[in-house]
């Protein structure tokens, strides 16, 4: 059991724009910033975004993360076959002394 | 170029002791923490702990106190993870991640190393 929420699975096809939801709690989501990472299959995940909607340089604009609350999302517009991927979401969380928390990922299809 | 090199893939016996690597290069290895993280098969990612080079300032995860020992050498540029007892369940692919930051502050994992395969079995 993770301690971010993350659905399960996403879909879209080919050009559309997709949302993936976290969700977590006062002591990491709602007190500190949101990274995204990516996992294509069988290698290391990728910083996606960072500090909630900041992406790293060669990060395409197609991808934006946002937070609110105790919530964030990451919404991939235009949305490619290449990111047919894993996505996790992860915070720092204050009741963990300096330790970081992991959605348990979103597998996203590419129709 | 800034990367992490893990050592590689390692099948044990429940019981035995292993301790694997992580070799930065390409920056200041004393300047940045090394994160250790635990993906177990078909699984998602896990925090397992964090560790300066500057000053071996260690922090291990409340779920991997205990459990695993994190430590540095950096006279050559390697932070380890280490086991004195494998179970089968701690067969999994362990990456070792660099953090954003500095000393007294650190975030997003900006470089991530290759992962090693640990497989435990009788």
């Amino acid at each position: 059991q993770s301690v971010l929420t993350q659905p399960p699975s996403a879909s879209g096809t080919p050009g559309q724009r997709v949302t993936i939801s976290c969700s977590g709690s006062s002591s990491n989501i709602g007190s500190n910033t949101v990274d995204w990472y990516q996992q294509l299959p069988g290698t290391a995940p990728k910083l996606l975004i960072y500090s909630n909607n900041q992406r790293p340089s060669g990060v395409p604009d197609r991808f934006s993360g946002s937070k609110s609350g105790t919530s964030a999302s990451l919404a991939i517009s235009g949305l490619q076959s290449e990111d047919e991927a894993d996505y996790y979401c992860a915070a720092w969380d204050d009741s963990l002394n300096g330790h970081a928390v992991f959605g348990g990922g979103t597998k996203l299809t590419v129709l | 170029e800034v990367q992490l090199v893990q050592s590689g893939a390692e099948v044990k016996k429940p019981g035995e002791s292993l301790k694997i690597s992580c070799k930065g290069s390409g920056y200041t290895f004393t300047s940045y923490w090394i994160a250790w993280v635990r993906q177990m098969p078909g699984k998602g990612l896990e925090w397992m702990g964090i560790i300066y080079p500057g000053d071996s300032d260690t922090r291990h995860s409340p779920s991997f106190q205990g459990q695993v020992t994190i430590s540095v050498d950096k006279s050559i540029s390697t932070a380890y993870l280490q086991w004195s007892s494998l179970k089968a369940s701690d067969t999994a692919m362990y990456y070792c991640a660099r953090p954003l930051g500095d000393r007294y502050y650190y975030y997003a994992m900006d470089v991530w190393g290759q992962g090693t395969t640990v497989t435990v079995s009788s």
